[in-house]
């Protein structure tokens, strides 16, 4: 099945440092969202954006729906070691009921 | 208060038994989906219903039979299980033409020795 693609696959900050991920498709989306999954646990949803251009924060977290229509971005600001986790993002076409996950990021923070 | 749960949280089993895992939403949905999320992490979409009528079906073996018995419940059958169905699965809701904001359940870790 599809799947989108998510940048960086994994990555190791050290505690304080913003993070940058990203999400891209060949297709368009009409609504992207964005979750964190931890061990053991079920994907929480972070942010839900649907316009192009959009850009939504929730706490230090801030995400953005591309231009394109095609991307979306999630950056953490100040990151603490509980930001370590899986990251997904998620899109989905206007009149479907179904949603593309990404291959997700796996966040590793440094104290 | 819990929106969506899911029953077992864990699953050991032998090949060729067949088993049920329930899923239950209080958040007045009307999607319901399953998911299956392998080693990797990656989460494939299986079935999703509305209002109780199957309108997603993607590529998955005949053995697992989705059932939604109201808009609240949607349940997966799995019949003759095999070594490859061992996996987290994941039921989730959302409210199409409205958020469109889609919430998980805890997950169903599944082992089939």
């Amino acid at each position: 099945g599809q799947q989108l693609n998510q940048s960086p696959q994994s990555m190791f900050i050290q505690e304080g440092e913003d993070v940058s991920m990203n999400c891209t498709s060949s297709s368009i989306f009409n609504t992207w969202l964005w979750y964190k999954q931890d061990p053991g646990e079920g994907p929480v949803l972070l942010i839900a954006l649907y316009k192009a251009g959009e850009l939504t924060s929730n706490g230090r977290l801030t995400a953005q729906f591309g231009i394109t229509r095609k991307d979306s971005f999630l950056n953490i600001s100040a990151s603490i070691p509980s930001d370590v986790g899986i990251y997904f993002c998620a899109g989905q076409t206007s009149g479907t009921y179904k949603y593309i996950f990404g291959t997700g990021t796996r966040l590793k923070v440094l104290a | 208060d819990t929106a969506v749960s899911q029953t077992p949280k864990y699953l050991v089993t032998q090949m060729g038994n067949d088993k049920s895992i329930k899923c239950e939403q209080n958040l007045g949905h009307d999607t319901m989906y399953w998911y299956k999320q392998d080693s990797k992490k990656f989460l494939k979409i299986m079935f999703s219903y509305n209002n109780k009528e199957l309108i997603i079906n993607e590529t998955v073996p005949n053995r697992f039979s989705p059932k939604s018995p109201d808009k609240a419940h949607l349940n997966l059958h799995i019949n003759s299980l095999e070594l490859g169905d061992s996996a987290v699965y994941f039921c989730a809701s959302s409210q199409a033409g409205a958020s469109y904001e889609q919430y998980f359940g805890p997950g169903t870790r599944l082992t089939v020795t």
